[in-house]
């Protein structure tokens, strides 16, 4: 099975702040990489596929980029509402394998 | 929107078994391949299988080959998830979902609100 590793678990930031997200594959995934969002007693929402193509009524400030095995999700200015977890998912083989998670926090 | 409706939390004894619905409107199940995926608290989520389009077969992923069945009702468009020989372990939220775009190698782009399973004794 390919192992998803994000990093960090954790992360505090403020309302206007640029937050970086990474997740790490074992193995290579061709692009086949997905990011979700997820709030708590909410469904997970798909927020970018194949690495950096934003689902429609995504806010644009949220941006997916990298290959091979190594992809940044980014929100290039946080708002209150995206406080959330967030998990990394690749298509590339089955089973198809999810980060443990980073939660995005107030500070 | 795709709206998937689940049905409502179950607690189940060991070794018994559970059947999740999952039922969708706006679209057909034909026009989608259906997934499950379950979380366990405190840790990530995990691909449970799923209809692959390009085959028209389901898949499930091995950890879970032999005790967990897929089906759908195209009649009443609802999908079901069925685990078996159910453990402590299996304590978790349940989640349909849907990959619209046609492959295999896709996304899951609408969930389910989730069906919370608890196995006790």
């Amino acid at each position: 099975d390919i192992q998803m590793t994000q990093s960090p678990s954790s992360l505090s930031a403020s309302v206007g702040d640029r937050v970086t997200i990474t997740c790490r594959a074992s193995q290579s995934l061709s692009g086949y990489l997905n990011w979700y969002q997820h709030k708590p007693g909410e469904a997970p929402k798909l927020l970018i596929y194949a690495a950096s193509t934003l689902q429609g009524g995504v806010p644009s400030r949220f941006s997916g980029s990298g290959s091979g095995t190594d992809f940044t999700l980014t929100i290039s200015s946080l708002q209150r509402e995206d406080f959330a977890t967030y998990y990394c998912q690749q298509s590339y083989s089955t089973p198809r394998t999810f980060g443990q998670g980073t939660k995005v926090e107030i500070k | 929107q795709v709206p998937l409706v689940q049905s409502g939390a179950e607690v189940k004894k060991p070794g018994a078994s559970v059947k999740v619905s999952c039922r969708l409107s706006g679209y057909t199940l034909t026009e989608l391949s259906m997934h499950w995926v379950r979380q366990a608290p405190g840790e990530g989520p995990e691909w449970m299988g799923g209809f692959d389009p390009e085959d028209g077969e389901t898949i499930y992923a091995q950890k879970f080959q032999g005790r967990v069945t897929m089906t759908e009702d195209t009649s009443t468009n609802t999908a079901y998830m069925e685990l078996s020989s159910l453990r402590s372990e299996d304590t978790a939220v349940y989640y349909c979902a849907t990959d619209s775009s046609g492959f295999w190698r896709g996304y899951f782009d609408y969930w389910g609100q989730g069906t919370l399973v608890t196995v006790s004794s």
